[in-house]
């Protein structure tokens, strides 16, 4: 089976400085994974996933993640974060097709500090 | 990708009362559907899978017969939330797959029950 870790609950940033949320899987078989967004109130929208080919998969705003196999991580990163950018995060991971249901991490809660 | 809708957004029921929860899939021909529920400041955790045409599969612990789902078309699948308590009360998640990796999710519908 499989299952995801998100090691931090909360990360408080500062705007326009870095942040990295982190996020580890485990899994005996290939997976697929994910990361989403959530807004207050709100339904989960994706941020951006890693299917295949290159480890380094961006977002249209600026995240992005890596996918280590070696140390089964997918960490999310912004170089500069924004007002914005508050919001709760959730990392998934997928073994197969979309007809496979997704395992979430317990999120991480990025509240960027003007 | 897929747009995908729930209907109500919010509900507000008293205890006793069944509420059903819908979710459409508007562009997309979704073969299967997850409903989740979010608990506050929680993860999603998964309630059931639903295959159009088929009996839905539930996780361990969810009772089949309290959470009546319905996935009668590739678009629409019902959630029905019988003789809710307030321990029901949370945020209902629906998502829709169709054989791509990725999964669309709903908007969600927070259910409260007084």
């Amino acid at each position: 089976a499989q299952s995801v870790t998100q090691l931090d609950s909360q990360v408080p940033v500062f705007e326009e400085a870095p942040v990295e949320l982190r996020c580890n899987y485990s899994s005996s078989v290939s997976v697929y994974l994910f990361w989403y967004v959530q807004y207050p109130n709100q339904g989960l929208q994706l941020l951006l996933k890693y299917l295949s080919g290159s480890t380094l998969v961006e977002s249209i705003n600026g995240f992005e993640a890596e996918f280590n196999k070696s140390q089964t991580s997918f960490h999310l990163r912004k170089p500069s974060v924004h007002i914005s950018d508050t919001a709760e995060y959730f990392c998934a991971v997928s073994k197969g097709s979309g007809n496979t249901p997704l395992v979430f991490g317990k999120g991480t809660r990025l509240s960027v500090i003007a | 990708g897929a747009v995908v809708s729930q209907h109500p957004s919010r509900v507000i029921c008293k205890s006793g009362t069944s509420v059903k929860i819908e979710c459409r899939s508007l562009d997309f021909q979704a073969t299967t559907m997850f409903w989740y529920r979010q608990f506050p400041k929680q993860s999603l955790m998964l309630m059931a899978t639903s295959n159009e045409g088929s009996k839905a599969t539930y996780e361990q612990g969810v009772e089949k017969d309290k959470f009546l789902i319905n996935h009668a078309s590739l678009t629409l699948s019902t959630l029905t939330v019988t003789s809710a308590h307030p321990e029901d009360s949370s945020f209902y998640i629906c998502s829709v797959a169709g054989g791509t990796v990725e999964q669309f999710f709903g908007p969600g519908t927070r259910l409260t029950v007084l």
